[in-house]
């Protein structure tokens, strides 16, 4: 069984902190990694990718990668409460498997 | 219109009922998925059209039909469904299939009573 798995939650921060949300994966032929972001009653947006082990950065989002342990995770810096939503996380090779997401609230 | 456009938003079906949602994509994308979304559970693949082809079908009961007569378009047929099949109902593209990211519909609520 090729499963993603992440904590649900819920992660709450307050404004302006590091949020860290985690992500380990069962499929070693994973190769695309994926982070989505999904507001309460909206679809999923794609937020971040990641191929190589590593860090990656975009504006106040950090995907980091690491096959050996099979862990992705996402770090979200000065956090704000629009990042308040459901966190979903997906890998796979010519398919993809999403985790359960995790919750997160940013209190202001 | 932009991205990936799915109708209906809701849809509310008896059992005996035969519906079909749409989704229509203007990325230029070559491959279309269906998914189910359940409260607490993973997003459940469908199915998967590339290029028009049909190439993952996720052992998924009979009484859901895809369709996808080009690479913009794509159509789930549905009929004599069970509650439990009550979900979001969600329609995503990509540029290919493996490597790429997805761009999702907003989905169809489905409720099956």
């Amino acid at each position: 069984q090729k499963e993603v798995e992440q904590n649900s939650g819920p992660l709450s921060v307050p404004e302006g902190a590091i949020a860290s949300l985690n992500c380990t994966y069962s499929d070693r032929g994973s190769q695309s990694f994926f982070w989505y972001r999904q507001y309460s009653g909206k679809s999923p947006e794609l937020i971040m990718f990641i191929y190589s082990n590593g860090d990656k950065e975009d504006g106040r989002f950090t995907a980091q990668l690491n096959k050996a342990s099979q862990y992705v995770s996402l770090l979200i810096r000065d956090s704000q409460p629009s990042d308040s939503a459901t966190y979903l996380c997906a890998g796979g090779g010519n398919q993809f498997y999403f985790g359960t997401g995790t919750s997160l609230t940013v209190i202001p | 219109e932009t991205g990936v456009t799915q109708t209906p938003r809701h849809l509310v079906m008896g059992m005996t009922n035969k519906k079909s949602l749409k989704c229509e994509q203007h990325l230029g994308h070559n491959a279309m998925y269906w998914y189910k979304q359940s409260a607490k559970k993973p997003l459940e693949l469908m199915f998967v059209y590339n290029f028009k082809e049909q190439t993952e079908n996720n052992s998924v009961p009979s009484r859901f039909s895809p369709e996808c007569p080009n690479s913009s378009h794509l159509f789930l047929h549905l009929h004599t469904l069970q509650p439990e099949d009550s979900a979001l109902y969600l329609c995503a593209s990509s540029q290919g299939t493996g490597v790429y990211g997805y761009t999702f519909g907003s989905g169809t609520r489905l409720t099956v009573v």
